[in-house]
């Protein structure tokens, strides 16, 4: 079974201020990771995703993840916070050993970002 | 390119009517999924399908049932609405090259 962990219902960062929003993993087999953002009354957008390779991960807006293997974590990190990025995030999991033909993801509860002029 | 469409935007139904929610993708995509979105518990899949003519069951599957007779569309049908099923209902879509998965912009569901 895979299982997603986001600790925090909400971060609140000062604008201009670096914000990282966690996420920890739980798979059989290696993890495909993804993240994803959601604005008001929106359908979800794709960031960003780990599925093999360099550890450090960049995606769309100037956000970037970090794959920790040995602490099972992907969390989500952005150098200098917008107002414009306070938004509902998710991170999600697939177990690449969850079988051929299985493409499903599980999501994390979700993580709300502030960004606070 | 459209991506994934989805209808109605939102319906309030009454308990006990029968409702069918669409979703239509033009990506060819060969993986469709359902989701329901709650307030403190995230996204929970309903219904997925890896393939046209297959389809599986997700995490909260009781009082929904689907079909996909083709590769663009998955509708997804409440037999017999229930409040409890008032939700923001998601379609996604998913190609085994690209992994992730694109997401609709909803239907809000209210049952009365």
């Amino acid at each position: 079974a895979q299982s997603v962990a986001q600790p925090e219902d909400q971060v609140n960062v000062a604008e201009g201020n670096p914000l990282t929003v966690k996420c920890t993993y739980s798979v059989s087999g290696n993890p495909y990771l993804f993240w994803y953002v959601q604005y008001p009354n929106r359908g979800l957008q794709f960031l960003l995703k780990y599925i093999t390779g360099d550890n450090l991960v960049k995606g769309s807006y100037g956000f970037e993840a970090e794959f920790n293997k040995s602490q099972t974590s992907f969390h989500l990190k952005k150098p200098s916070a917008l107002v414009s990025d306070s938004a509902l995030y998710f991170c999600a999991v697939r177990d690449v050993g969850s079988g051929a033909g299985s493409y499903q993801l599980t999501f994390g509860k979700g993580t709300k970002l502030s960004v606070i002029p | 390119i459209a991506g994934i469409t989805q209808a109605p935007t939102s319906q309030i139904l009454a308990a006990g009517r029968r409702m069918t929610l669409r979703c239509t993708q033009d990506m060819r995509h060969n993986a469709m999924y359902w989701y329901r979105q709650d307030l403190g518990l995230g996204l929970r899949l309903i219904h997925y399908s890896n393939t046209a003519g297959t389809t599986g069951k997700g995490e909260v599957p009781d009082g929904y049932s689907v079909s996909r007779a083709n590769t663009d569309d998955f509708p997804l049908t409440l037999a017999s609405a229930v409040p409890s099923q008032t939700s923001v209902y998601f379609c996604a879509s998913s190609d085994s090259r690209v992994h992730e998965q694109f997401f609709g912009p909803g239907t809000r569901l209210t049952v009365l």
